[in-house]
């Protein structure tokens, strides 16, 4: 079965400082992973898919297939990445149970 | 504006009532999600639906139903409703499961 865990709840950083969300996966098959932040409670935005290995917003993630991972990567923390992040792997697409970030000024 | 659209945005109704979300995918897509957010459960997968055929199945309850139309259009009904089930529920549109774009959401309370 497919499973993705984000061991934490609540990450708080001090703007400027680096930030890792952490996401690790089960899945049998070969992964498709993808990170989505959604703002104040609206619609889900996609942030990285791992296939493009983009860099959004400062954001970057790689996947880990050794230790089934996916974390999520930024090296200064703004204020405005406040958000809740979720991990989620495919198909079709699972979440996991998402990390809030706190960017504290 | 993602191109996927939610209506209605928000719903209170009465428990043991039944309420039909619907969902409008991204022009082009032919595959729709559901999924359901509250507070403990995070986001759950519910169904998903290809061209009009059930495609995948989540943690959806008995009590709840969704069809998508020729039009690729799809609905969520909802019945018997219980206090429990008040979340937000989200619709996302993709071509051949790529891309996942979500709507807005339908704010379900039920009283």
């Amino acid at each position: 079965a497919q499973r993705v865990t984000q061991p934490e709840k609540l990450l708080s950083v001090f703007k400027g400082a680096p930030v890792e969300l952490k996401c690790n996966y089960s899945y049998s098959g070969s992964p498709e992973l993808f990170w989505y932040v959604q703002y104040s409670r609206q619609r889900l935005q996609l942030l990285l898919r791992h296939i493009s290995r983009e860099s959004i917003k400062g954001f970057t993630a790689d996947l880990n297939k050794g230790e089934t991972s996916f974390h999520l990567k930024k090296p200064f923390a703004q204020e405005e990445d406040s958000a809740m992040y979720y991990c989620a792997l495919r198909p079709p697409l699972v979440f996991g149970k998402g990390t809030r970030l706190s960017v504290i000024a | 504006d993602s191109g996927v659209t939610q209506t209605p945005k928000h719903l209170i109704t009465a428990t043991g009532q039944r309420v039909t979300l619907r969902c409008s995918p991204r022009s082009g897509d032919l595959s729709v999600y559901w999924y359901q957010q509250s507070l403990d459960q995070g986001l759950q997968f519910l169904i998903q639906y290809y061209n009009g055929e059930e495609r995948a199945k989540g943690n959806i309850l008995e009590r709840f139903s969704a069809q998508q139309f020729p039009d690729l259009h799809s609905e969520l009904n909802l019945s018997s409703l219980e206090l429990g089930d008040s979340a937000l529920y989200f619709c996302a549109s993709s071509p051949y499961g790529y891309g996942y774009t979500f709507g807005s959401g339908t704010r379900l309370t039920v009283v």
